[in-house]
């Protein structure tokens, strides 16, 4: 069974820095693009970044783009995003998702709050 | 940019009903369209892809059609577990973009 797990949500003054991971299982991790996905509470989607199957390739929105990192350790299976000088509009839930095109597959997700 | 329009915003229904959900590109993506459903406290689940490819265990009262910029996913008679809100996606271009989703609820 496909599963991803995230980890690493919390809450984060404005301009902190927070690790998201993400634990998958049940397919071969290096086989498949990644990507975040982040959901304001009550609102809509946004695509946040996505990588290459060999970590050599990635696309950022522009909205965190030169704040955010996303990569990868397939050696041991997991999925990163590190957000730099967050901002209150950074609050979302943050799902992993296999695809970098689609997402097939979601994890739970992991909640994000900027605040003071 | 390409923005996703769907309509209605929300739709009331009773089980049973047919069902229709618009979605519109503001430029061509081809058939490349995915649909998705969230129900509350839920990550999305893929229902479509390629505009009218039913995902792994999607029921075939699902179907997709359009092409270019006008989308439709179609639920040909809706059961209790549809009440949702559905999203599509485009994946033609970067950033990848979602409609605003439509609500389907309870008449």
């Amino acid at each position: 069974e496909v599963q991803v797990v995230e980890s690493g949500g919390g809450l984060v003054q404005p301009g902190g820095s927070l690790r998201l991971s993400c634990v998958p299982s049940g397919f071969t991790f290096s086989n498949f693009w990644m990507s975040w996905v982040r959901q304001i509470p009550g609102k809509g989607l946004e695509w946040v970044a996505n990588i290459k199957e060999d970590g050599r390739e990635t696309n950022y929105v522009d909205s965190v783009k030169g704040r955010f990192t996303i990569s990868r350790d397939n050696g041991n299976n997991s999925l990163y995003l590190q957000m730099d000088s967050l901002r209150v509009e950074d609050t979302a839930v943050y799902y992993c998702v296999r695809g970098g095109w689609y997402a097939v597959y979601w994890g739970q997700g992991t909640l994000v709050t900027v605040s003071s | 940019e390409i923005v996703m329009t769907q309509s209605p915003a929300t739709l009331s229904v009773s089980p049973g009903e047919r069902v229709t959900l618009s979605c519109r590109a503001s430029q061509s993506v081809s058939s490349k369209l995915a649909w998705y459903q969230q129900k509350p406290g839920q990550a999305p689940r893929l229902l479509m892809s390629g505009a009218s490819t039913r995902a792994t265990g999607i029921p075939d009262r699902f179907s997709g059609s359009g092409s270019g910029t006008e989308f439709t996913l179609t639920v040909s008679s809706l059961q209790s577990e549809d009440f949702a809100v559905y999203y599509c996606q485009q994946y033609n271009d970067w950033p990848r973009t979602f409609g605003q989703g439509t609500k389907v609820e309870v008449k």
